[in-house]
This record gives C-alpha cells, sequence and structure tokens, in this order.
C-alpha cells in the first residue's frame, strides 16, 4: 500500500490565486481530514470526512472548501490564496469515524508559500 | 482552540538519558494519542491510550494517563539520536469525531 500520498509536494501561489491540494489513500479508510501546521501551533485541523460524500468544518475552515466524492480521494481547494494560508498542509485518514480506538495515518505534508 | 498543551517547549538530552514530557487538556476525552514528526515528514502514530486506562508501554515509550488532573506524559527510555523529533499529543473528546493537537516538545538527542 502507499498510505496517504499528497500533491504537490511544495507549492508557490500569488495572492489571490486558487489551487486544490490532492490526498488519496488506498487504505479504504472512511474517515479523512486535512490540518495546517504552523510554527508553534501544533496542528489545526481545516475539514474532515466520516465518509464518502459526508464533510464537516473542523477548527479553521475559512477560505477552504472540501469534497469527497469518493473513498479514496478529499482534495482541499484554496479559492483565493492569502499570505496567511501560508503553512505545511497534511493530510491524514483513519480506519473508520469511531475515533475511540482509531489512530491516524498522516501524508507527507505540501508546503504552500502564498506571496 | 487547542486542546493538549506540551511541556516542555524543547528538551536536550544526552544518548541514554531517558526523555519525559507532559501534555495536559481542557475537556473530557475518549483516548489521548502521541505522535512523533521528524524534521520535514509527516506526523506517525507512537502509542494510543484509552481513558479508562492509567499506563501503557510500546517498546521504549511508556505513557501514563491522569483523566482526574488531565494530563499525560510520555516517557522514552534510553533514548537515541533517532528519538531527535517533535512529539505531539492529541487527544479525541468524547462528543465528536475529531483530534486535536497540542503545540509539540521538540526532543533533541545528542550523541
Amino acid at each position: 500500500n502507499a498510505g496517504v500520498t499528497q500533491t504537490p509536494k511544495f507549492q508557490v501561489l500569488k495572492t489571490g490565486q486558487s489551487m486544490t491540494l490532492q490526498c488519496a489513500q488506498d487504505m479504504n479508510h472512511e474517515y479523512m481530514s486535512w490540518y495546517r501546521q504552523d510554527p508553534g501551533m501544533g496542528l489545526r485541523l481545516i475539514h474532515y470526512s466520516v465518509g464518502a460524500g459526508i464533510t464537516d468544518q473542523g477548527e479553521v475552515p475559512n477560505g477552504y472548501n472540501v469534497s469527497r466524492s469518493t473513498t479514496e480521494d478529499f482534495p482541499l481547494r484554496l479559492l483565493s490564496a492569502a499570505p496567511s494560508q501560508t503553512s505545511v498542509y497534511f493530510c491524514a485518514s483513519s480506519y473508520n469515524y469511531n475515533m475511540i480506538q482509531e489512530t491516524q495515518y498522516f501524508g507527507p505534508g505540501t508546503r504552500l508559500l502564498v506571496l | 482552540s487547542q486542546q493538549g498543551e506540551e511541556d516542555p517547549q524543547a528538551l536536550s538530552i544526552q544518548e541514554g538519558e531517558n526523555a519525559t514530557m507532559n501534555c495536559s487538556y481542557k475537556t473530557s476525552i475518549n483516548n489521548l494519542q502521541w505522535y512523533r514528526q521528524n524534521s520535514g515528514r509527516g506526523l506517525v502514530h507512537l502509542i494510543l491510550i484509552r481513558s479508562n486506562e492509567r499506563e501503557k508501554h510500546s517498546g521504549r515509550l511508556r505513557v501514563t494517563l491522569d483523566t482526574s488532573k488531565k494530563s499525560s506524559s510520555l516517557l522514552i527510555t534510553a533514548s537515541r539520536a533517532a528519538d531527535t523529533a517533535s512529539y505531539f499529543c492529541a487527544t479525541c473528546r468524547s462528543n465528536d469525531y475529531k483530534l486535536s493537537f497540542g503545540a509539540g516538545t521538540t526532543v533533541t538527542v545528542r550523541a
């Protein structure tokens, strides 16, 4: 299994541009999530999905959209990039939404720089 | 807001010594998890402890949980250079499907 994959690894955007960060997993996991990691702040949850067709907001959802049309893919869209969205973005997945017994598997991250 | 807070923020130890870091949280939890992040990489799950457990071991790792104090500790025994990383605690609250991460403890193991 490839696990959780993310593309691109690094991206530079200009303010106002839009882009999609891709995330895919081949473990048939129901639960997928997006985090951003900023220095000194740990990881903050942006959006999550408990299954295909179901998404919900996390701690910092503003400026980001998600959709979950398949079990495997969970893309994150930046509609109009802002310098405040400069960060490292991590996608994660776990077997199902019952977090009681679960661990999350993380992708390698996407470094985004917004100028 | 972040649920978990790690202490200390940074820790430097000699190879072979033990490293201890703590995590405090604010609300009731289902479980608490510890993750490791090597520089420039994604997070790797280390250990999960449920709210009805008090201690758990995995290799050189020992985790304790005190729900009355809303705190957890991670002990790494006989540290190695490869243990140099950032360590994060993450809590799963009782009433939702989200993990909340702390800011992490950066551990440096000197040869």
